[in-house]
């Protein structure tokens, strides 16, 4: 119940498409889901970050879209650029304790 | 405001000998997460510290322990190494509990 599934393990998208990744929870009482995005060679960053209070989140060309009654959510990239390959991590948590995190998406952008 | 700082950036060991990881956070931040990461595991967390005191374990043996200072500062020891130790060992801190920075990681390689 701990668990967060992430998919997919990689992605390939053309310079300009949309990167979708997804993640699927079991925990209802989780009420923080960030994105991280990592470089190689570099410790995660936060990327973007989501309360189920609210549907969706955008900032700039990143989107997180939540679906409370379905407990998954998802991290849309517009645009995406090759400056946008990276691996990408899921996490969620419940009142500050630990993060749980998703395994990872390689997400490659050909130019 | 600097970042999260760990020392060293990469290790080399000999099995059977033990290692001390250094990380110092945010200024202001008071817990201080610690993360393996492996290219197949993925993120798998170690221990956070909060005010000194452990707040969460993760599911990994004696042989890893760590530690935090009045500072907020801390150390991971790893004792008897082993060669599938061998990983990206990465520190997070936040001033509450969620909202992670993450450092940019000491690379341990054990031989």
């Amino acid at each position: 119940q701990q668990q967060v599934k992430q998919s997919p393990q990689s992605l390939i998208v053309q310079k300009g498409g949309i990167s979708i990744i997804n993640c699927a929870y079991e925990n209802t009482a989780f009420d923080y889901f960030p994105w991280y995005q990592q470089f190689p060679g570099k410790g995660p960053a936060l990327l973007i970050a989501i309360r189920p209070d609210v549907s969706e989140k955008k900032e700039g060309r990143f989107t997180i879209s939540f679906n409370k009654s379905a407990k998954q959510f998802s991290l849309h990239i517009m645009d995406s650029q090759p400056g946008d390959s990276a691996t990408y991590f899921c996490a969620a948590s419940h009142s500050n304790y630990q993060l749980i995190w998703g395994a990872g998406t390689k997400l490659i952008i050909k130019p | 405001k600097a970042g999260v700082t760990q020392t060293p950036r990469y290790l080399i060991k000999t099995r059977g000998q033990q290692v001390t990881l250094s990380c110092s956070p945010i200024s202001g931040h008071r817990s201080v997460s610690w993360y393996q990461q492996t290219p197949g595991q993925g993120l798998q967390f170690l221990f956070e510290y909060f005010s000194e005191t452990q707040r969460n374990k993760g599911n990994f043996p004696g042989r890893f322990s760590g530690r935090q200072f009045s500072n907020s500062r801390s150390e991971m020891n790893v004792s008897t190494l082993e060669l599938g130790d061998s990983a990206l060992y990465l520190c997070a801190s936040s001033f509450g509990g969620d909202g992670y920075t993450f450092g940019s990681g000491t690379r341990l390689t054990v031989v």
